[in-house]
């Protein structure tokens, strides 16, 4: 199987608050996950990925969770700001197919003022 | 930073015309490059898997004779849509490298 499963569709947080995104995915094979962030009208940007050798990595305020053992991996962002209104996307590959991404179905985040 | 540009940014055809979309990596060499097609609120679906040289990987369900892909040289990829209809009407994204850094996607509206 090589589906993505990604929750919440919608969220919206206050200012300052933690924005959660939890994503699962089925196919242990997988070796690369990254999180995308998508403005209305833009291509997707890269935001911070994770490989399965590690359970935690930080950049800023955004951190991903891995959990191997459950399949599963999330997007935590800390002291959400408007600017992080956007739709975030979480993806998985397999380095061996040449990268290509299997994506999650999305999520609207919206950072009340 | 590496950059992916795409071109047209947004184009609008009649029903049975084709329509040529370019993706250009600015800074870098791509040897594989990736198309993709997002309709309104909803994710990205991957087409097909470009690679210079040779033919075009397509995706499960996607018509390789409506989407005709060229990916000539190292830092140049096309997608053309050909004999277009409104079903066809999406937000076309490209992508390259390994890291896929993503193009700022080209919306195609068929009237």
């Amino acid at each position: 199987q090589q589906q993505v499963k990604q929750s919440p569709q919608s969220l919206i947080v206050q200012k300052g608050g933690i924005s959660i995104i939890n994503c699962a995915y089925e196919n242990t094979a997988f070796d690369y996950f990254p999180w995308y962030q998508q403005f209305p009208g833009k291509g997707p940007a890269l935001l911070i990925a994770i490989r399965p050798d590690v359970s935690e990595k930080k950049e800023g305020r955004f951190t991903i969770s891995f959990n191997k053992s459950a399949k599963q991996f999330s997007l935590h962002i800390m002291d959400s700001q408007p600017g992080d209104s956007a739709t975030y996307f979480c993806a998985a590959s397999l380095e061996a197919s040449g990268s290509r991404l299997t994506f999650g179905e999305g999520t609207q985040l919206t950072v009340n003022p | 930073g590496a950059v992916v540009s795409q071109h047209p940014s947004w184009v609008i055809c009649k029903s049975g015309t084709s329509v040529k979309i370019e993706c250009r990596s600015l800074d870098f060499q791509a040897t594989t490059m990736f198309w993709y097609r997002q309709f309104p609120k909803q994710s990205l679906m991957l087409m097909a898997t470009s690679n210079e040289g040779s033919k075009a990987t397509y995706e499960q369900g996607v018509e390789k004779d409506k989407f005709l892909i060229n990916h000539a040289s190292l830092t140049l990829s096309t997608l053309t849509v050909t004999s277009a209809h409104p079903e066809d009407s999406s937000f076309y994204i490209c992508s390259a490298s390994r890291r896929q850094y993503f193009g700022p996607g080209t919306r195609l509206t068929v009237t």
